[in-house]
């Protein structure tokens, strides 16, 4: 079955770490996307990618970080300098490079809790 | 700056009573309009794309339209299992900017 996948489902961090989040997708999608789901807030991009070896910015990228080394797979690091890291993140991908004509799927999800 | 809201923030609803959610958008050059389904816990699951005014996408009881200013989510005779946060998106130059959601129950 293709789709996206994401690991772990749920993650603790004590404050001062880093924690890396998993994205995979087998959809063979060129753009793969972070995104930041707070209660009562529509999503917010942290980064996206549209090809391998290349990522930008989005609306929240302070205290984030990410790569893109192989087409498949988009990890995304939450670091220390993140002072309120605690939500749901949701990783997603595209076809057609980052269009915003194009839909986009959405894997189960991460959620983390900083302890 | 764009934007999209959505209304109400909550809804419930009686099994087989009817209703619509409401996604109003003001972003520059509408590019598409999206639908998304997300249950507690889970990733949002793609319902439906809309592209331009007048246009209409069917899939069991959910019927979405849209307007130049806004989308509806139809929902005809919703069952229990149609109870969900209900998220819509629009794309606009470089932009895909959600909503914040309706969260619908529905009682049996």
């Amino acid at each position: 079955d293709g789709g996206i996948t994401q690991s772990p489902k749920y993650l603790f961090r004590k404050e001062g770490q880093n924690v890396t989040l998993s994205c995979e997708q087998n959809l063979n999608h060129d753009a793969m996307y972070w995104y930041r789901q707070d209660p009562g807030q529509g999503l917010r991009l942290i980064y996206y990618s549209q090809i391998v070896n290349d990522f930008q910015k989005g609306d929240i990228a302070e205290g984030y970080s990410v790569s893109r080394e192989k087409k498949e797979s988009f990890p995304l690091t939450v670091t220390s300098a993140q002072k309120n890291p605690t939500a749901f993140y949701l990783c997603a991908s595209s076809s057609g490079g980052y269009r915003s004509y194009n839909e986009q799927f959405f894997g189960p999800g991460t959620r983390l809790t900083v302890l | 700056e764009d934007q999209v809201t959505q209304s109400p923030e909550a809804l419930r609803l009686q099994e087989g009573e009817s209703s619509s959610l409401n996604c109003s958008y003001t972003v520059s050059g509408l590019r598409g309009l999206f639908w998304y389904r997300q249950d507690p816990g889970k990733g949002p699951e793609f319902l439906f794309t809309l592209y331009s005014a007048g246009e209409e996408k069917e899939k069991e009881r959910l019927k979405a339209t849209l307007t130049k200013k806004e989308s509806f989510l139809h929902i005809t005779a919703p069952k229990p299992e149609d109870s969900a946060t209900y998220l819509c998106a629009a794309g606009a130059g470089q932009n895909f900017v959600f909503g914040p959601g309706t969260r619908l129950s529905v009682l049996p």
